[in-house]
């Protein structure tokens, strides 16, 4: 059974870079078809996809953050990370990694979630 | 990117009666290729990430009751949930994968 754990600093200071890693477990980042996504809730706002990587290495970003973002993958810890520079109060959030099914197109599992405070 | 659009926002609902989310699309979320509708189910509960409740429009996910179904095709979708039970209070979200994937804003669902 595939299991996703966030984790990283909870408290950024406005302009400065979140840094967070997911730790794939019980399913391979470089094995099988799926991909390895983050998804982001801002407090009392919707759900935002942020971006994946595939299983090949593939990287896609949801445009409005595309010029922030960064997702890798290090397939020796089985792990994936997020990376989102020049951070402002608005990306205060519950970041959440998640496995991507593209067919048929859900996300499941999701790690638990952490909350990212941007604050000065 | 494609908007969805969920009604009502909350609703309550008594024990063993029946709840109904709506969800609708700004476009259409069906692959004439394999004419499927890539339109997604979650419930949410308090400090629990969400779970899939069906895919593909109305497909349910292993393990979950057949009091949940979904319906629709298009841009129209629906959430059925019957018998309701006191453990599906929680805040159910459509989401979306024939565009860039996107979600609803969410139904809370409160039993009475």
């Amino acid at each position: 059974q595939v299991q996703l754990q966030e984790s990283g600093p909870r408290l950024v200071k406005p302009s400065e870079t979140l840094s967070l890693i997911c730790t794939v477990s019980g399913g391979s980042v470089s094995g099988g078809s799926d991909y390895w996504s983050w998804i982001r809730q801002p407090p009392g706002k919707g759900l935002e996809w942020i971006g994946y990587i595939t299983y090949s290495g593939s990287i896609n970003y949801n445009p409005a953050l595309q010029s922030r973002v960064t997702i890798s993958a290090d397939t020796s810890k089985n792990q994936f990370s997020l990376k989102l520079r020049s951070v402002t109060v608005a990306d205060t959030a519950m970041y959440y990694c998640a496995r991507e099914s593209p067919h048929p197109g859900k996300f499941d599992p999701w790690g638990q979630g952490t909350l990212v405070t941007v604050s000065s | 990117d494609i908007v969805l659009t969920q009604s009502p926002d909350s609703l309550a609902v008594s024990l063993g009666e029946r709840a109904t989310i709506n969800c609708k699309s700004s476009r259409s979320v069906l692959f004439n290729s394999n004419n499927k509708n890539y339109l997604t189910w979650y419930q949410r509960k308090p400090g629990q990430p969400p779970k899939v409740l069906i895919y593909w429009a109305s497909t349910r996910e292993s393990g979950v009751p057949d009091r949940f179904s979904g319906s629709g095709s298009g841009t129209d979708f629906t959430l059925t949930i019957t018998s309701l039970q006191a453990e599906d209070a929680a805040v159910y979200y459509c989401q979306q994968y024939h565009d860039r994937p996107t979600f609803g804003q969410g139904t809370k669902l409160e039993i009475k």
